[in-house]
């Protein structure tokens, strides 16, 4: 059982627009920024957003992230085969005093 | 290139020990804090453990606490993790992630501004079975 909460799955054709939710606590989300992980099949996640909604180096603008409250959100505009991965959520816990992930969303182009 | 690359890991029986490595470069190591996160297979990620940069301070998640031990060698560029008493549920790939913070305060009164990991290893995969 993960200490934030995501759907299991989320699908759209190419070019669509596809959005995973991620929902947290007080101490988590509610005090603290998000980030966000992509990993791709047989692959180690890799820093996807962070700071709630600014994006590394490299990553394409059609990925974008924003909270409120003690949710999160990250959306993937214009939707392409390669990012057919798991993505999931994370954030500093205060009461557990260290990082919590999501169980992780998978994403499938149809 | 900035990378981090793990190694270490195996078959081991339950109650077993093993000693994960984590060798860094392409960034100054001894600046940065470091992490040791797991992911059983099917599930999400889990974070084990906690570095400081010159290795004063450590946390551990309470499922690990105990049995594992980190450490580091900033002349080494390298990270570890000693784990043992290992159990079927230990069972996962080991990823050692570089941290980027900022906080105020100290101890348990610390405030994050922000907290994220931004550098990943590709992973050991460690395996408790009989």
């Amino acid at each position: 059982q993960s200490v934030l909460t995501q759907p299991p799955s989320a699908s759209g054709t190419p070019g669509q627009r596809v959005t995973i939710s991620c929902s947290g606590s007080s101490p988590n989300i509610g005090s603290n920024t998000v980030n966000w992980y992509q990993q791709l099949p047989g692959t180690a996640p890799k820093l996807l957003i962070f700071r709630n909604d600014q994006r590394p180096s490299g990553v394409p603008d059609r990925f974008s992230g924003s909270k409120s409250g003690t949710s999160a959100s990250l959306a993937i505009n214009g939707l392409q085969s390669e990012d057919e991965a798991d993505y999931y959520c994370a954030a500093w816990d205060d009461s557990l005093n260290g990082p919590v992930f999501g169980g992780g969303t998978k994403v499938t182009v149809l | 290139e900035v990378q981090l690359v793990e190694s270490g890991g195996g078959l081991v029986q339950p109650g077993g020990s093993l000693r994960l490595s984590c060798a860094a470069s392409g960034f100054t190591f001894s600046s940065y804090e470091m992490n040791w996160v797991r992911q059983a297979p099917g599930k999400g990620p889990e974070w084990v453990s906690y570095i400081t940069s010159s290795g004063t301070t450590i946390y551990y998640a309470d499922s690990v606490k105990g049995r594992f031990t980190i450490s580091r060698d900033n002349a080494k560029n390298s990270l570890y993790l000693q784990i043992t008493s290992l159990r079927a549920e230990d069972t996962a790939v080991y990823y050692c992630a570089r941290v980027r913070t900022s906080y105020y305060g100290s101890g348990s009164s610390k405030t994050y501004l922000y907290y994220y990991m931004d550098v990943w290893g590709k992973g050991t995969t460690v395996t408790v079975s009989s």
